[in-house]
C-alpha cells in the first residue's frame, strides 16, 4: 500500500486528453515538490515533470503538471499510442523520512 | 551528458549479502547531487532504497535502513549499495540514479539490474 495514492489504471483514445492524480498528505505532496516519471515497458523510469510543474528539456507540452494541496495531477494532451507507459508520482514523506512514490498508474491508449 | 550504470550478480542466495556498483560518467559524484539506489520488484511499484550525498553523508529508508549501506568511491567515479541477510523479497530490478537536494527529482536513471535472491 503506496503512502501516495494512484489510480491503477486509466485509459483514453489516440488525441484525446487524460489525467492522473496523485493523492497524498501534508506530511509529503502538501509540503514539497512532486515530480512524475515515465517508465515504457522493458524500460527505466524517466523524469517526465519536476517541481510540480517543470519539463525537462526533451519533454514535450503535451505533458503538465500541477499541485493543489495535497494532491497533485499530471495531464497528457494528444495521447500517442507512444505515451503507453507507467507513470509515478514522487516525493518526500517527512513523516516517514523518506522518499516515496505513488503505486503507479498503467496508461492504455486504445 | 551524464549516464549511469549498474553492474553486479544476477543471482544471490538467501541470507547473503547483495552488492551493486553503480558507474558514473560525464558527472564528477563529488562535485554535487546525492546519489541514489532504487528498486522495483517484478511487475511492482518504485521503492527508494537511500542516497549518498556528495561530501559521503547516507540517508537510508527506514525499512531497509538496518540492511542498507551505500558508499562512494570517488577515485573511480562510482557508488555502490549492499543488501545484508537478502530474501526472495529483495528479488527486484535495480536502479541508480540522482536527485538535487530538497527538490527530490531523479535524472537521470542507469538502465536497471534485475538481482534474484534464489538458492
Amino acid at each position: 500500500q503506496s503512502v501516495l495514492t494512484q489510480p491503477p489504471s486509466v485509459s483514453a483514445a489516440p488525441g484525446q486528453k487524460v489525467t492522473i492524480s496523485c493523492s497524498g498528505t501534508s506530511f509529503n505532496i502538501g509540503n514539497g515538490y512532486v515530480s512524475w516519471y515515465q517508465q515504457l515497458p522493458g524500460a527505466a523510469p524517466k523524469l517526465l515533470i519536476y517541481e510540480n510543474i517543470k519539463r525537462p528539456s526533451g519533454i514535450p507540452d503535451r505533458f503538465s503538471g500541477s499541485k493543489s494541496g495535497t494532491s497533485a495531477t499530471l495531464d497528457i494532451t494528444g495521447l500517442q499510442t507512444g505515451d503507453e507507459a507507467d507513470y509515478y508520482c514522487g516525493t518526500w514523506d517527512s513523516s516517514l523520512t523518506a522518499l516515496i512514490f505513488g503505486g503507479g498508474t498503467k496508461l492504455a491508449v486504445l | 551528458q551524464v549516464q549511469l550504470q549498474e553492474s553486479g550478480p544476477g543471482l544471490v542466495k538467501p541470507s547473503e549479502t547483495l552488492s551493486l556498483t553503480c558507474a558514473v560518467s560525464g558527472y564528477s559524484i563529488s562535485s554535487d547531487y546525492y546519489w541514489d539506489w532504487m528498486r522495483q520488484p517484478p511487475g511492482k511499484g518504485l521503492e527508494w532504497i537511500g542516497s549518498i550525498k556528495y561530501g559521503g553523508r547516507t540517508y537510508y529508508n527506514p525499512s531497509l535502513k538496518s540492511r542498507v549501506t551505500i558508499s562512494l568511491d570517488t577515485s573511480n567515479n562510482n557508488f555502490s549499495v549492499r543488501l545484508s541477510s537478502v530474501t526472495a523479497a529483495d528479488t527486484a530490478v535495480y536502479y541508480c540514479t540522482r536527485h538535487k537536494g530538497e527538490l527530490n527529482w531523479f535524472d537521470p536513471w542507469g538502465q536497471g539490474t534485475l538481482v534474484t535472491v534464489s538458492s
